[in-house]
This record gives C-alpha cells, structure tokens and sequence, in this order.
C-alpha cells in the first residue's frame, strides 16, 4: 500500500456542484494533514491545513478528516471553473516524522 | 513579506554540464525541501534540510546531484554531468518544522539539450 493514495482522476463536476477529493494514507501516527492545489505550470499552494477529526471549514472549501479510517477529504461547494487544477494531499511520515509526503494528486475538471 | 525565491526561472543548458539551482527560504524558515516534478507527474522528493541537523538526502537520484544550504538559509542545489533525463521543474519549498505546511517557490524549470 503506498503510503498516500489518491485518485489521479480526472475528475469532471459541473459547475455550481460540489466536488469530492479524497486521499487515504497508511500511517496511523500521522497528525497533520494538507491540501495543496496546483495549477498547470505553476507550482502547489496551500489551500487547507487539518489536524483533527472532524471538518474545518474555509470559504468554499472544507477539508474533512477521519483518523480511525485513515482518510482525509477535501470538498470544494460551488465548484467554480477557476477550481480547475491538481489537488495534492500530503501529510508529514509518522510520529517521529522527517519530511512530508505527497499523493500524487488527483487532476480535477469544472466544466461549465 | 517575501516567499520563497528560486532562480534561475529557466535554464537550458548541454547535456555534460554542471548546473546550480538556487533557493532563498522564507526568512525564519527553519526547513527547506527540494522536489523534482517531470511532466504530468507528481511531485519527487529529492532532500531536506532541518536547522543544523544532518539533511536527509534519502531522495536525491544519485550521486550527481548533491545540496547544500549555508548558514541555515540559502540552499544551492548541484547537478553534476547532466543527463537529458534530468529535465524537470524543481520546486523549492520551506517550512517553519516539518509538521508545518510548506510555502513554494515558482520553481526553475531545466532543460538538459
């Protein structure tokens, strides 16, 4: 099992929908979780930060974490077509962590 | 205030050449990443840097690539004898501890001729 997994889509949802990203990771020591959006030819920008269980809410966005099951989700509400763009999921290796792991992201599609 | 500042932007250069790519955290980053992206591909990492502890080099590809970073900030990133497989976006990025999300430079994108 790799140690973050995501769909690498793509995604399509129609504007004004709600799209659903979902990353599920397999260390259970993991305590900090983050959502990156990556435009094409640009590089990744933070977008969400979690560190519980439950959801956190940002504009648009809400990020949705589940220790127990060991994955974390992003929606975005009123997908608009600027949403367009690869979302990274990426959480630091363990209790005793030393870098930061990314999921190869999923690629997600607004069409109007 | 200022992000993380990479440069060159581009450079293209011969295959058998030596080039140095450059990064300047955000000031008061403690630590730094390099990544290597190819096209359509997920992000790569290459090294890390954590104040004065020995930097984990576990991803460099081999033994000509190599990094640096002097007095806890600016790192240089040395790929020796470029190969055309070395063409790639590397992405800088910094961090106030390793449990912290990371801020990204623009990157430098290399093309090795």
């Amino acid at each position: 099992q790799k140690e973050v997994e995501q769909n690498s889509g793509p995604l399509s949802v129609p504007e004004g929908a709600i799209a659903s990203l979902n990353c599920t990771y397999s260390d259970r020591g993991s305590q900090s979780f983050f959502w990156y959006r990556q435009y094409s030819g640009k590089s990744p920008e933070l977008i969400m930060s979690i560190y519980s269980n439950g959801d956190k809410e940002d504009g648009r966005f809400t990020a949705q974490l589940n220790k127990a099951s060991q994955y974390v989700s992003l929606l975005i509400r009123d997908s608009q077509p600027s949403d367009s763009a690869t979302y990274l999921c990426a959480l630091p290796r363990g209790s005793s962590a030393s870098k930061i792991i990314f999921g190869s992201g999923t690629r997600l599609s607004i069409r109007p | 205030g200022a992000g993380v500042s990479q440069s060159p932007s581009n450079k293209v250069t011969e295959k058998g050449k030596d080039v140095e790519l450059r990064c300047d955290p955000i000031s008061g980053h403690t630590a730094l990443y390099w990544y290597r992206q190819s096209l359509g591909q997920g992000l790569e990492f290459l090294i890390y840097f954590q104040g004065n502890s020995a930097p984990d080099k576990s991803g460099l590809p081999s033994d000509r690539f190599s990094a640096e970073r002097t007095g806890g900030s600016v790192s240089t990133l040395t790929i020796q004898r470029t190969q055309q497989e070395d063409s790639a976006v590397y992405l800088c990025a910094s961090s106030t501890g390793v449990t912290q999300p990371q801020h990204f430079g623009d990157g430098t994108r290399l093309s090795i001729l």
